[in-house]
């Protein structure tokens, strides 16, 4: 299995702050890597896929990037409401896996 | 409106078995694979099963081969899973996921989610 390992697994960020999420994977996935946000008590939500492409909807300050092993997700200006657990998730061999997730707050 | 519910969900003893069900609205259901993703209480999410537009593709974690059937009925817009043999460390919100790309896309993007049926398996 292509083991997801995602850094921090929590930070603590001000309002406005350029907040950045690391995801490695334990082998070569191409671009074939998805970014979910999961708030408290709701499902979780595409906001990323194929590495770099913003789903539809979805803010322009969230972003993705990298290819291979190591991809960066950012948001350029955290607000309040993305207060929420963020997944990387790589779709490129079976079992499709899930990075730990990394909690994001409010300082 | 993309709508996915899933039912089913409760309490059961191990080694019983449960069922769950999935009804789809919104989008063509006969050409999207769909998925079972869980989430065991307070942990990450770990996908469970999927299943291809046509029936014809199957995958289960290795967690859950051999006791999990996944299945899915076109005409009815719904999706299922067949839970037997069922585990302390099945117990877990299950979600019902749809695949982004379209029939003959067998990578896994899930681009709309249900609220999730939770599943408890305890004596």
């Amino acid at each position: 299995d292509i083991q997801m390992t995602q850094s921090p697994s929590s930070l603590s960020a001000s309002v406005g702050d350029r907040v950045t999420i690391t995801c490695q994977a334990s082998q070569d996935i191409t671009n074939y890597l998805n970014w979910y946000q999961q708030k408290p008590g709701k499902a979780p939500k595409l906001l990323i896929y194929d590495a770099s492409n913003l789903e539809t909807g979805v803010p322009s300050r969230f972003s993705g990037s990298g290819s291979g092993t190591d991809f960066i997700f950012t948001i350029s200006s955290l607000q309040p409401e993305d207060i929420a657990t963020y997944y990387c998730q790589q779709y490129d061999n079976l079992p499709w896996t899930f990075g730990q997730g990394t909690k994001v707050e409010i300082k | 409106e993309v709508q996915l519910v899933e039912s089913g969900g409760g309490l059961v003893q191990p080694g019983r078995s449960l069922g769950l069900s999935c009804a789809a609205s919104g989008f063509t259901f006969d050409n999207y694979a769909l998925h079972w993703v869980r989430q065991r209480p307070g942990k990450g999410l770990e996908w469970v099963s999927g299943i291809s537009w046509n029936s014809n593709n199957i995958d289960y974690a290795d967690s859950v081969k051999g006791r999990f059937t996944i299945s899915r009925d076109n005409a009815k817009n719904s999706l299922f899973l067949q839970m037997n043999g069922l585990r302390a460390e099945d117990t877990a919100l299950y979600y019902c996921t749809k695949n982004k790309r379209g029939a003959g896309g067998a990578r896994a993007t899930f681009d709309y989610w249900g609220q999730g049926t939770l599943v408890t398996v305890s004596s």
